[in-house]
């Protein structure tokens, strides 16, 4: 089946550094990735569109100058998290889509990434 | 908008026996699919099963079912011989089409041996 891998796992970054998570579809192309923040006993909230070639969309209050979302190839979303404050820290998860062949379109989920800033 | 409500922030169930997860969304689209997620301590996310709003006949997966009222608006998983492994937080997501999803709040399951 499709796999999209996260990495990485987890991070621990002092407070004003920026951060770099990365989201790969690894056997298949993906023109459109999302990605999803998660706080603790919380539900997953949707904060961007990533479309490959153009600029992310971004969910109404997430700032998108803190959150700077790349995806320059079919294969591969990054999320930047710049300026890094205790408060960002969460779980990033993000999902690929695809189309398969006799099904249709398909989210795929990565692993998440726990993002912890002292 | 869409929105997606959990009432129930838990439930428990004793292994073997049959539990059932409500949900209710709410969406102006005519055309959108349900999800149930699960999303174990590991916190991946995997689908468990999906319904396309356009089928009247509800989604089956082996022990998964659901109860879909589309009138209603309300999305229903059953779990039939619950078992240790199915210990999880279980999220009911809609979307249009496979875009962007949208999360209930979660109901975390225990499976009591």
């Amino acid at each position: 089946g499709a796999v999209v891998s996260q990495h990485p796992s987890w991070v621990i970054c002092k407070s004003g550094t920026s951060v770099k998570i990365e989201c790969r579809s690894l056997d298949f192309q993906a023109t459109t990735m999302f990605w999803y923040r998660q706080f603790p006993k919380q539900s997953l909230m949707l904060m961007a569109t990533s479309n490959e070639g153009s600029k992310a969309t971004y969910e109404q209050g997430v700032e998108k100058d803190k959150f700077l979302i790349n995806h320059a190839s079919l294969t591969l979303s990054t999320l930047t998290v710049t300026s890094a404050h205790p408060e960002d820290s969460s779980f990033y998860i993000c999902s690929a889509r695809a189309y398969i062949t006799g099904v249709g379109e398909k989210l795929f989920f990565g692993s998440g990434t726990q993002l912890s800033v002292l | 908008a869409q929105t997606v409500t959990q009432s129930q922030p838990e439930m428990s169930v004793q292994e073997a026996e049959t539990v059932t997860l409500s949900c209710t969304y709410d969406t102006s689209e005519s055309d959108y699919y349900l999800f149930w997620y699960k999303q174990p301590p590991s916190r991946q996310m995997i689908l468990v099963i999906r319904q396309e709003a356009y089928k009247q006949q509800n989604a089956t997966e082996n022990r998964f079912s659901v109860n879909f009222q589309k009138a209603a608006k309300s999305f229903s998983l059953k779990i039939s011989d619950s078992q240790l492994g199915d210990a999880a937080m279980y999220f009911c997501a809609t979307a249009q089409g496979a875009q962007k999803l949208v999360f209930g709040q979660g109901t975390r399951l225990t499976i009591n041996p």
